[in-house]
């Protein structure tokens, strides 16, 4: 199994800025995921972090909105980017272990735009 | 798009009561997994089958898996309120990464 610590936990922000999101593993991972809920819905998949290269993003999500870094193979962050209420969402890092394919969960960071 | 579609869209039953969801797909799989997500919290794996599976068991969980008819159950036996939870269908795409496509989820409320 894998531990995944997410920064922050929930935040409050105001329109137009951008959040930062961290997600730190406790163990060397290939591929990172990052997926957001919005309220009441399932999980979308934001994008795929590789390390080493760039992010490859799901359809209807861009990087200049989502910027992901990936510096090494236990860290990754998802900015949010100038944002709107649209964006009020969990935002959840997930990690899989090369097994069978089940993924390891974050607790998700709550982000509320106001 | 979603994958998965899971019925229903909410469930209440008494504690001791069994619980049935279930999940349909679209596109051939790899896998089939149940995730389980209290409230505001992050996904709890719960059990995967593959898509050369029939059946499998964990405990009180039972997941079936038709792969003619594209769809996945899961029964939660004996369910306690503990169990009240939100619970996902995920498959794993044939030919893809280890990212798993989500479906709409059943939220289940079991009362004591």
């Amino acid at each position: 199994s894998a531990v995944i610590s997410q920064k922050p936990s929930r935040d409050i922000c105001q329109r137009g800025t951008s959040l930062t999101i961290q997600c730190q593993v406790d163990s060397q991972v290939t591929m990172m995921f990052w997926y957001r809920q919005q309220p009441g819905q399932s999980l979308t998949l934001i994008a795929t972090a590789n390390q080493g290269s760039e992010a490859t993003y799901e359809s209807g999500f861009v990087i200049d909105k989502f910027p992901i870094s990936r510096p090494n193979l236990t860290f990754s962050t998802l900015t949010v980017s100038n944002m709107s209420p649209e964006d009020s969402s969990i935002y959840l890092c997930s990690v899989g272990l090369g097994g069978a394919g089940e993924l390891f969960f974050g607790e998700g960071s709550r982000l509320t735009v106001l | 798009s979603q994958q998965g579609e899971e019925d229903p869209q909410a469930l209440s039953i008494q504690e001791g009561e069994n619980a049935t969801m279930n999940c349909s797909y679209k596109t051939s799989i790899n896998n089939l997994q149940w995730y389980r997500q209290n409230s505001g919290r992050g996904l709890v794996h719960l059990i995967l089958i593959r898509s050369n599976e029939r059946e499998k068991h964990s405990g009180r969980l039972r997941v079936t898996l038709d792969t003619s008819k594209k769809s996945s159950s899961l029964l939660i036996t004996a369910s306690r309120a503990a169990d009240t939870a939100s619970y996902f269908c995920a498959t794993g795409v044939q030919g893809g990464s280890e990212k798993l496509v989500f479906g709409k989820g059943t939220k289940l409320t079991v009362n004591p």
